[in-house]
């Protein structure tokens, strides 16, 4: 079946750096967008990376602009959120989701089960 | 602040229906951008439980149905089971802020 699943969480001091990783499986990993959303503490869901198959395409919440990057390796099924600069109000679970449907008017499905990244000194 | 509002809370005796409600503006649903809507049960990922503003998903029970009105969507949920505990958020895409918008969720709650 169909299924995402992060990797690569933890515990962060202020200004560090993480890489997370998604390994997608049950599908053309290749053919597909990406995008990683988080949730901070009892927070709602927050956009912030999207990047299309091929890499062509990337788009950045204002929140991450300029500290996270996100990429792909479609020979491993994997997408990457590579966090610098990491401050303590980017403490979420972060998930990764597969886009679908025409652009904008996408919708998420699947999602992982979400990897903790907790920023605190 | 969410770009989309809705009820933080709603409530409902098993077997009743209750409604959800999603409100944005004329950068997103007025626009007019699809709404989609997410089940996250405790401790679990969200879920896909309605796209292009009414569709189900497969396995989706058709007790779940969305509809959408000018800058606004609802999810109404009948016949709720306790099962339904959970919380419901709605999704769409902001031109203004070239961003994919949650709303800030509704825990629904069965008494």
């Amino acid at each position: 079946q169909v299924q995402l699943v992060e990797s690569g969480g933890g515990l962060v001091k202020p200004g560090g750096s993480l890489r997370l990783s998604c390994v997608g499986s049950g599908f053309t990993f290749s053919d597909y967008y990406m995008t990683w959303i988080r949730q901070a503490p009892g927070k709602g869901l927050e956009w912030i990376a999207f990047i299309s198959s091929s890499t062509r395409t990337i788009y950045y919440a204002d929140s991450v602009k300029g500290r996270f990057t996100v990429s792909r390796d479609n020979a491993k099924n994997s997408v990457y959120l590579e966090m610098n600069n990491l401050r303590v109000d980017d403490t979420a679970m972060y998930y990764c989701a597969r886009p679908q449907g025409p652009q904008p008017n996408n919708w998420f499905d699947p999602w992982g089960p979400g990897t903790q990244v907790t920023v605190s000194s | 602040q969410s770009v989309l509002t809705q009820p933080p809370s709603v409530s409902g005796a098993p077997g009743q229906r209750v409604t959800i409600s999603c409100t944005g503006g004329n950068s997103n649903i007025g626009a007019p951008y699809d709404v989609h809507w997410f089940q996250q049960l405790p401790g679990t990922a969200p879920k896909l439980l309605i796209f292009e503003n009414s569709r189900r998903p497969s396995g989706v029970p058709d007790r779940f149905s969305g509809s959408k009105s000018v800058t606004s969507a609802s999810l109404d949920i009948t016949g709720l089971q306790p099962e339904d505990e959970a919380d419901y958020f709605c999704q769409s895409y902001d031109s203004s802020l070239s961003a994919w918008v949650f709303g800030g969720g509704t825990k629904l709650t069965v008494l």
